[in-house]
């Protein structure tokens, strides 16, 4: 059975870098067939989709953070990462890493989502 | 981008009733490329429905999906207690997937 599981760091400081790894087990990130995807989730909130890795490293990102995003993938370790910059307090929320099969294209796992909070 | 809206924004019930819940687009969604997750408070979303109306594994068939173009409907038959969660709409037709506001379900 698959697992996904967020790094946690916790507290970032105002206009630095945000930088999560999600290790992947149970399953290949080799495997062709999933889009491995960040998603996050504001306080009280609703869902925001981050963007989108394959393993071949095609990415896609939401346009209204594309300026500030990188999501790359290490199939060695099994895990992918995700970098967010010039951090502010909106960017504050619960960030989840989460699997999508390419075939069915809706999210059939997710990591347990780690908590980041932007302050100095 | 596809905008959806859910309504209602909370549904208060009793056990044994139906739950009906309302996801709106600001557009048609093509090929009903529309899901359902349930999220409970403290734990990550589980998707109920895809494609408008197929269950995913597992998910019991109190649970209903309908609708097409801009209408979609996720249905509770004969509520539990345990159903009392947060229900998000998400549309996957177009490159940039869009999630609604969430409905809160109060079961009790």
């Amino acid at each position: 059975q698959v697992q996904l599981q967020e790094s946690a760091p916790g507290l970032v400081k105002p206009s630095q870098t945000l930088s999560l790894i999600c290790t992947v087990s149970g399953d290949s990130i080799s495997d062709g067939d999933y889009y491995w995807t960040w998603i996050r989730q504001h306080p009280g909130k609703g869902l925001e989709w981050i963007g989108y890795i394959h393993h071949s490293g095609s990415t896609y990102y939401n346009p209204s953070l594309k300026s500030r995003v990188s999501i790359s993938v290490d199939t060695s370790k099994n895990q992918f990462f995700l970098d967010l910059s010039f951090m502010t307090a909106a960017d504050t929320a619960v960030y989840y890493c989460t699997r999508v099969p390419i075939i069915r294209g809706v999210i059939d796992t997710w990591g347990q989502g780690t908590l980041v909070t932007v302050s100095s | 981008e596809i905008v959806l809206t859910q309504s209602p924004g909370t549904l208060s019930l009793s056990p044994g009733e139906r739950g009906t819940l309302s996801c709106r687009a600001s557009q048609s969604v093509n090929s009903n490329y529309l899901a359902w997750y349930q999220q409970k408070p403290g734990q990550a979303p589980r998707l109920l429905i895809y494609g408008a109306s197929r269950r995913a594994t597992g998910i019991p068939d109190r649970f209903s999906g309908s609708g097409s173009g801009t209408d979609f409907t996720l249905t509770i038959s004969r509520l539990e207690p345990e159903d009392s969660a947060v229900y998000h709409c998400q549309q996957y037709a177009t490159s940039l997937w869009t999630f609604g506001q969430g409905t809160k379900v109060e079961v009790k």
